[in-house]
């Protein structure tokens, strides 16, 4: 069975903070992890993306994301936050044979004060 | 360019009413489909998939059915609402069997009385 987890259920940095969001995973095959974000009342946008390969990856607006397979976590990162970043932000990971399932964790709200 | 768009934007409808949800995506030739629920301030719950028309599969039981009719198009259905169904329901594509990157509709907001 594959979980995921978003220990943190609210962050809250000001403006050109840098903040990490934090995900774990627990899956005993290959998998598939991506960063979703949720602006208040709308439906999820994609942010970015590891299968494999360097375990850094760069989404869109300047966030990365680095897998790391020891402590099966995907955290996702910025330098510098900007007030518009403000939004839910949800971990998910998808088996890479058999279900079809994405499996989202519980998220984590990012509020950036000014 | 591909365009996801789900009716209604929202809902509100009593307990034991049908309900009919719709989605359509325009842009893209036989795309994966998904719908999907979250509670207010919750988790998404993947409800159902779909990979090719007329086929459906169902991930968890929600007294909800999902319908495929045509190859852009997915209907979320159900003949009678539990208050349990209030939430937000979001309507999806993907390209391929990855399934990472998901397309996301609006959404619509369903809230049950």
């Amino acid at each position: 069975t594959q979980t995921v987890s978003q220990s943190d259920a609210h962050v809250t940095v000001f403006e050109g903070d840098s903040v990490e969001l934090r995900c774990n995973y627990s899956y005993g095959g290959s998998i598939y992890l991506s960063w979703y974000i949720q602006h208040h009342g709308r439906g999820l946008q994609f942010l970015l993306k590891y299968y494999s390969g360097n375990p850094v990856v760069q989404g869109v607006n300047g966030f990365e994301a680095e897998f790391s397979k020891s402590d099966s976590s995907f955290h996702l990162r910025k330098a510098s936050v900007h007030w518009s970043d403000s939004a839910v932000y949800f971990c998910a990971v998808s088996a890479t044979s058999g279900s079809w399932q994405l499996i989202f964790g519980s998220g984590t709200q990012l509020t950036v004060m000014p | 360019a591909q365009t996801i768009h789900q009716w209604p934007v929202a809902e509100i409808k009593a307990v034991g009413s049908p309900l009919s949800l719709g989605c359509t995506i325009k842009g893209k030739s036989s795309p994966n489909l998904y719908w999907y629920w979250q509670a207010t301030g919750g988790t998404l719950q993947q409800l159902f998939y779909s990979i090719t028309v007329g086929q459906v599969e169902s991930v968890v039981q929600l007294n909800l059915s999902a319908s495929r009719p045509k190859d852009d198009q997915f209907i979320l259905s159900t003949e009678k609402l539990l208050l349990s169904h209030s939430g937000f329901y979001l309507c999806a594509w993907s390209l391929d069997r990855s399934n990472t990157e998901v397309f996301f509709g609006k959404g619509t907001r369903l809230t049950v009385v």
